[in-house]
């Protein structure tokens, strides 16, 4: 069964410093991995989509590295801001199942 | 539509009772899935839909939840007698096929039972 953990479960910084949040799947044989931020009592937002075969994505100040076969992936957010903060959730989809696994959240705290 | 549309926004119940939460993906999309979240989790896999056949409900928790989608576009999740646990952030996405693209949430459903 896929297990997917985010640690930490909390981060906070002063704005202008770089966010890095780590992502770890224990079942490498996934099809993708997708980004999403989540906003207090909101649904999700896709951030960044990466197919397996991929190692990295980026848009904007968003960058996410994915390494298969270590089951781990990490966003990179450059230069935050207090608008960064929110939960970051990870998902990944199975090579052989369509669903979404999804983390626990890290939930970001940005202070000006 | 241009994104997922779910209704109600919130729902208020008391133990016991019905209750339906509507989601209208994007058209177009084939797949449909539906998540639940608790206060401070990740979301956890319900049950999604490829057209109009539920092609994974594993993750419904008990015989009180079904999901349908008759027409291969709207979906309607249904929980008969509802318990205290039930409340959570009911939430739907859909992406264009099954396996293919991003998937798109809609803004969720939250549902509190008394």
């Amino acid at each position: 069964k896929q297990e997917v953990t985010q640690i930490p479960a909390a981060l906070s910084v002063p704005e202008g410093e770089n966010l890095v949040l780590n992502c770890s799947f224990t079942d490498s044989a996934i099809y993708n991995l997708q980004w999403f931020r989540q906003d207090p009592g909101k649904g999700l937002t896709s951030l960044l989509l990466i197919q397996s075969s991929q190692r990295e994505q980026t848009s904007g100040r968003l960058n996410a590295s994915l390494d298969k076969s270590s089951g781990r992936s990490t966003l990179y957010i450059a230069a935050s801001q207090p608008g960064d903060s929110a939960t970051y959730l990870c998902a990944v989809t199975r090579a052989a199942g369509n669903k979404l696994t999804f983390g626990g959240g890290t939930r970001v705290l940005v202070k000006p | 539509g241009a994104g997922v549309s779910q209704t109600p926004s919130n729902k208020v119940t008391e133990k016991g009772k019905y209750v339906e939460l509507r989601c209208d993906p994007i058209s177009g999309h084939t797949a449909l899935y539906w998540y639940r979240q608790s206060l401070g989790q990740g979301p956890e896999f319900l049950i999604y839909f490829q057209g109009t056949g539920a092609a994974d409900d594993s993750g419904l928790p008990n015989d009180r939840f079904f999901a349908v989608r008759p027409e291969g576009s709207v979906s309607t999740l249904k929980i008969q007698r509802t318990e205290r646990g039930d409340s959570a952030m009911y939430l739907c996405a859909s992406r264009i096929r099954v396996n293919t693209g991003e998937l798109f949430f809609g803004e969720g459903s939250r549902l509190t039972v008394l």
